[in-house]
């Protein structure tokens, strides 16, 4: 089955404490993207990747760090967490962009407390 | 800037009335357009989307969406609301020229069908 996954799907942790979110998606696309949902925001980029080794910032990269060293991975890390990121994440991936807008698969969510 | 609202945070309707579902777009160009339906605990799902050609385009789970340039709106529809459609959607474009083709994403409309 064609799908993005991320793990864990809950998350609680404390100030300061490294994490690392999965990501990992099976239908070789070359574009990967990392959004944060909070209440009355919508959806915001947090950094995105081209393809392998090309990774670059979104629209509220700050406290976060992402790596892309093979095509179905795209991690997400939580240097020293804050209680402002607090949010619900999500991992979406597509085909390159050279071919067209395609749209984007999103995986299931996780959902992070900063206590 | 390209930008998405969706000015209702909520649409009630009754099971086996017609909904819409309201979204307007600002963008430069030309506009690439999504809907999304989010589920209560899962990620985001793809329903449609408008590239080119058809202003009317129909999607996943009988959801269609029509396009109209002059008024900048791509609202979703579906003829018979069903109980099952309760979630909250989204509308995004995809900004094709910044930060790798990220969606910009409105608030979000929360959909009620009650029986």
């Amino acid at each position: 089955e064609a799908q993005v996954t991320q793990n864990p799907r809950y998350l609680i942790t404390v100030t300061g404490k490294k994490l690392t979110v999965t990501c990992s998606q099976n239908m070789n696309h070359e574009y990967m993207s990392w959004y944060r949902q909070d209440p009355g925001l919508g959806l915001r980029q947090i950094y995105y990747s081209m393809n392998v080794e090309v990774t670059d910032k979104g629209d509220v990269p700050e406290g976060y760090k992402v790596s892309r060293k093979e095509k179905r991975n795209f991690p997400l890390i939580l240097e020293s967490p804050s209680p402002n990121q607090t949010s619900l994440y999500f991992c979406a991936s597509s085909l390159s962009l050279a071919g067209g807008p395609y749209e984007q698969y999103f995986g299931p969510g996780t959902r992070l407390t900063v206590t | 800037a390209q930008s998405v609202a969706q000015p209702e945070d909520q649409v009630n309707v009754a099971e086996g009335n017609p909904l819409t579902v309201k979204c307007t777009y600002s963008v430069s160009g030309n506009p690439y357009l999504f809907w999304y339906v989010q589920y209560p605990n899962r990620g985001l799902q793809f329903l449609l989307k408008y590239i080119t050609g058809d202003n009317l385009v129909k999607g996943s789970y009988g959801f269609e969406a029509e396009f109209n340039k002059s008024q900048t709106s791509f609202h979703l529809k579906k003829p018979s609301a069903l109980v099952s459609d309760s979630a909250l959607y989204f509308c995004a474009v995809r900004d094709l020229y910044n930060q790798g083709g990220k969606l910009i994403f409105g608030q979000g409309t929360e959909l009620s069908v009650k029986p």
